[in-house]
């Protein structure tokens, strides 16, 4: 079935500092690809999509890229802030689904100190 | 115009007793997805629905649970008979169309089996 995995955490780093999450996945077809944050206490926003190979997303600085030679969607920022200190999912919505039932990766704690 | 609503925030529940977790979507979208996040893990879809039908509930347990989207009223995902493996968040995301949509989630419930 399909999978998605995402590099171990927790990752904790200082601000400005360069951010990489791996994340991998296992579908067939072609999925539509996701990274969602969560801060405390809330529900989960959407950060950024791509819906097909080498497609780019971004938003608020970070940015993914859809590989599907690597099957991979890894999310980077080049400097982070203290207020990005949240936990990030990447997830896919299987291609040819008539809904968008998301699978998630396990999730990725990142911590930013001043 | 509001967000995904849902109520209550936290639940307590003895073991055997009913938890009913309500889900109000945002205004025009008539997709639900809700979706069980366990402890230290990654969410998990549990059924998708819209008005008064259900869609997909591959990923809901099959004693014990329950969902309905009634064509008045909210979303609700009753779990009778509760047991310490339920405690865990519950969100539920809605969309305005099918596939691939961006969906936008609640708050989440979190429920605490005691």
């Amino acid at each position: 079935g399909d999978s998605v995995t995402q590099m171990e955490g927790p990752v904790t780093l200082s601000e400005e500092a360069f951010l990489t999450i791996n994340c991998t996945y296992t579908a067939t077809g072609y999925p539509s690809l996701f990274w969602y944050v969560q801060y405390p206490g809330e529900g989960l926003q959407l950060l950024l999509k791509a819906t097909k190979a080498d497609d780019k997303g971004s938003n608020k600085g970070f940015e993914a890229t859809y590989r599907k030679e690597t099957t991979s969607f890894h999310l980077e920022k080049g400097s982070v802030q203290v207020s990005d200190s949240a936990v990030y999912f990447c997830a896919l919505v299987a291609g040819g689904t008539s809904y968008g039932k998301l699978t998630f990766g396990q999730g990725t704690i990142l911590t930013v100190h001043p | 115009n509001a967000g995904v609503m849902q109520n209550p925030r936290h639940l307590v529940r003895r073991r055997g007793q009913e938890a009913r977790l309500r889900c109000s979507p945002m205004k025009g979208h008539s997709h639900v997805y809700w979706y069980r996040q366990l402890p230290e893990e990654g969410l998990k879809f549990m059924v998708y629905l819209q008005k008064e039908n259900i869609i997909d509930e591959s990923g809901m347990p099959k004693e014990r649970f329950s969902a309905e989207f009634p064509k008045e009223g909210p979303s609700i995902l009753r779990i009778q008979q509760v047991v310490r493996g339920d405690s865990a968040a519950y969100f539920c995301a809605s969309s305005s169309m099918t596939g691939a949509e961006t969906q936008y989630f609640g708050p989440g419930t979190r429920l605490l089996v005691l």
